[in-house]
């Protein structure tokens, strides 16, 4: 089955660290770019964070540089997105997408998200 | 840095409609720009790639035309399934990040 499934969410006080992961699973992982999404509570979409295939390229976007980090594990067919510091403008449900087989510059599979609340 | 502006930020239309949903680019994004539907409480679902290529599974009703800074999402004639929040998105080689439009919800009138 084709499918991402995302996992690590929680609830954490300001400045604290957390781990998000996206189990991949019924295509080839390591073929891949993949890319984190956020939406804030009833707000629209923001980009966060892409790695390359090989994860040789990283790159974020300006909130989260210097705070997240993003990861890949090919063998283990797994993403993951490092946050430290978080801020309360943190909280937002976290998608995992994949690029796309036949338009790479759009995202053809987003997992379920996992929420994140950041307050003290 | 591209900014993506869709118009409307609400559409009231009845099943049976036609929808035409606008996102204009701050500058040209060739045909880098793709299409997602967003239902309360799930994910984003790709319909539009491209411009104008549908994804894997989506029905002709929906379409997409356009390219360099002006885009359209037409549906051919609602669905009571297809009301939802549509959003535009562009990604390029370099810098490699996403940039999404603001969204336009159609709702039922």
């Amino acid at each position: 089955q084709v499918q991402l499934v995302e996992s690590g969410g929680g609830v954490v006080q300001p400045g604290r660290s957390l781990r998000l992961s996206c189990a991949a699973s019924g295509f080839t992982f390591r073929n891949h770019g993949m890319h984190w999404v956020r939406q804030a509570p009833g707000k629209g979409l923001e980009w966060v964070s892409v790695v390359a295939a090989a994860g040789s390229v990283t790159y974020y976007e300006d909130s989260v540089k210097g705070r997240f980090t993003i990861s890949r594990d090919n063998s283990k067919n797994t993403l993951y997105l490092q946050m430290d510091s978080l801020r309360t403008e943190d909280t937002a449900m976290y998608y995992c997408a994949k690029e796309g087989d036949a338009g790479r510059y759009s995202f053809d599979l987003w997992g379920q998200g996992t929420p994140l609340t950041v307050s003290s | 840095e591209i900014v993506l502006t869709q118009s409307p930020a609400t559409l009231s239309l009845s099943p049976g409609e036609r929808a035409t949903l606008s996102c204009r680019a701050s500058q040209s994004v060739n045909s880098h720009l793709a299409w997602y539907q967003q239902k309360p409480g799930q994910a984003p679902r790709l319909l539009i790639y491209d411009a104008s290529n549908r994804a894997t599974g989506i029905p002709a009703r929906f379409s997409g035309s356009g390219s360099g800074t002006d885009f359209t999402l037409t549906i051919s004639s609602l669905e009571p399934e297809d009301f939802a929040v549509y959003y535009c998105q562009h990604r390029d080689n370099w810098p490699p990040g996403a940039t999404f439009g603001g969204g336009t919800k159609v709702e039922i009138k």
